[in-house]
């Protein structure tokens, strides 16, 4: 049972660069979000979605665009990459049991 | 904006000690939870209390719970140089789609 996983875990992109981090779960969770981390600011909710064809913006969505096709995959693309979005991107997936997340190991990503 | 907010932002202290973390939030929740993060990896779900109830426990994890003051307390009995790690707290809203928001967490260095 491989949870949530994530890829690519290191990207360097270039400024304009568009991209896809990919986020996949094998548990059937309905809940799918994405979280970026930077030093001194916690985990900051990018987009979520509630079930397959369903997705919503968070607290900073500018920059970022979200699918959800099937269940199991929550891709997350960087149009034109942007200095401001380097940072660390975390996949997180839940289930009925009240919002507990389980994350994947993460994606860092340097954009120059 | 983070509806939790940790204190201390820094905790260093020796092994066989008590470490205490607090999260202060803003709004009414449906339920809180407590994650721990090891460098370089993603969150791990530690605890969740719900709103109606003011103290749970899991092996040397405490965790309260003061609605009427919006805060919580994360207690690790007898820390070990293991338990080095990031604390967050993550808030979970009622009535809505049971996706957390997160504080900037508690770095919690314990030295053996």
């Amino acid at each position: 049972n491989a949870g949530v996983t994530q890829t690519p875990k290191f990207q360097v992109l270039k400024t304009g660069q568009s991209m896809t981090l990919q986020c996949a779960q094998d548990m059937n969770h309905e809940y799918m979000s994405w979280y970026r981390q930077d030093p001194g600011m916690g985990l900051r909710l990018i987009h979520y979605s509630v079930g397959a064809g369903i997705t919503d913006q968070g607290e900073v969505p500018n920059g970022y665009n979200v699918s959800r096709s099937t269940t199991e995959d929550f891709p997350l693309r960087l149009l034109s990459a942007a200095p401001s979005q380097t940072s660390v991107y975390f996949c997180a997936s839940s289930g009925t049991e009240r919002g507990i997340q389980y994350f994947g190991a993460g994606t860092r990503l340097s954009v120059l | 904006s983070q509806q939790g907010e940790e204190d201390p932002q820094a905790l260093s202290i020796q092994e066989g000690e008590n470490a205490t973390m607090n999260c202060s939030y803003k709004t009414s929740i449906n339920n809180l939870q407590w994650y721990r993060q090891n460098s370089g990896r993603g969150l791990v779900h530690l605890i969740l209390i719900r709103s109606n109830e003011r103290e749970k426990h899991s092996g040397r994890l405490r965790v309260t719970l003061d609605t009427s003051k919006k805060s919580s307390s994360l207690l690790i009995t007898a820390s070990r140089a293991a338990d080095t790690a990031s604390y967050f707290c993550a808030t979970v809203a009622p009535g809505g789609s049971y996706i957390p928001t997160f504080g900037r967490g508690t770095s919690l260095i314990v030295h053996p």
